[in-house]
């Protein structure tokens, strides 16, 4: 079966720190990866999107990046975190198009002090 | 960008049926439909999709309007575990969602 992996669950970090999130499927091969946030209080807002190795797709201009370097990593990256960064950061997986559900990991809270 | 729209609460008693609505303004004809629900401090769960017809699974049933302009979804029984935030979505391009604020569903025992 599949899962997904992603860590740290919560991450303390003062502004202006680097920041990477990891995220990790298992059992699958060739997945389509997203990062999602989730402001306090807000629904999910869809960051970045991958349909395979190198391949990023960036849906909001902001102070983070992607990257996959694997066929089944997905990293969040940020070089300098700003307050605006805090919030519940999901990582999800799918295969295929639009008939295919996404299967979603437990997520990180990132504050920023 | 899609966009659907939700109410922000709604209130069920227990193992009574409960209809969640949705209205998805902007869908195109190739845009499936999907439900997730999302417990506090966890990531969401898939419930359902679909794209015209009416939907059946262990977890729900997805009701989808003629014009495709609305969705319902429904608990048949519910219980205090359905307790959470329900979010529905149309899915475009490269399998992407795009989620709103959703429905609270509060479960009265």
């Amino acid at each position: 079966s599949q899962t997904i992996h992603q860590w740290p669950a919560t991450l303390v970090q003062p502004v202006g720190s680097p920041l990477s999130l990891e995220c990790t499927v298992e059992g699958t091969s060739n997945p389509n990866l997203y990062w999602y946030r989730q402001a306090a209080g807000r629904g999910l807002q869809l960051l970045f999107y991958s349909v395979g190795i190198g391949q990023i797709s960036s849906e909001v201009p902001q102070n983070l990046s992607a990257s996959r370097p694997q066929d089944r990593q997905f990293i969040l990256s940020s070089k300098k975190l700003l307050l605006s960064d805090s919030g519940f950061y999901l990582c999800a997986w799918s295969v295929g198009g639009g008939d295919q559900p996404q299967h979603f990991g437990d997520g990180t809270r990132l504050s920023i002090l | 960008d899609a966009k659907t729209t939700q109410p922000n609460s709604m209130e069920s008693n227990e193992e009574e049926p409960v209809h969640l609505p949705c209205n998805h303004s902007t869908i195109s004809g190739t845009d499936y439909i999907h439900w997730y629900r999302q417990l506090p401090s966890q990531g969401p769960e898939y419930v359902i999709h679909g794209l015209t017809s009416n939907v059946n699974n262990r977890m729900a049933s997805l009701a989808i309007a003629e014009d495709r302009k609305s969705s319902t979804l429904i608990l048949h029984r519910a219980t205090l575990r359905d307790a959470a935030v329900y979010y529905c979505s149309d899915q475009t391009g490269a399998n992407n969602l795009f989620f709103g604020t959703g429905t609270r569903l509060t479960v009265i025992p």
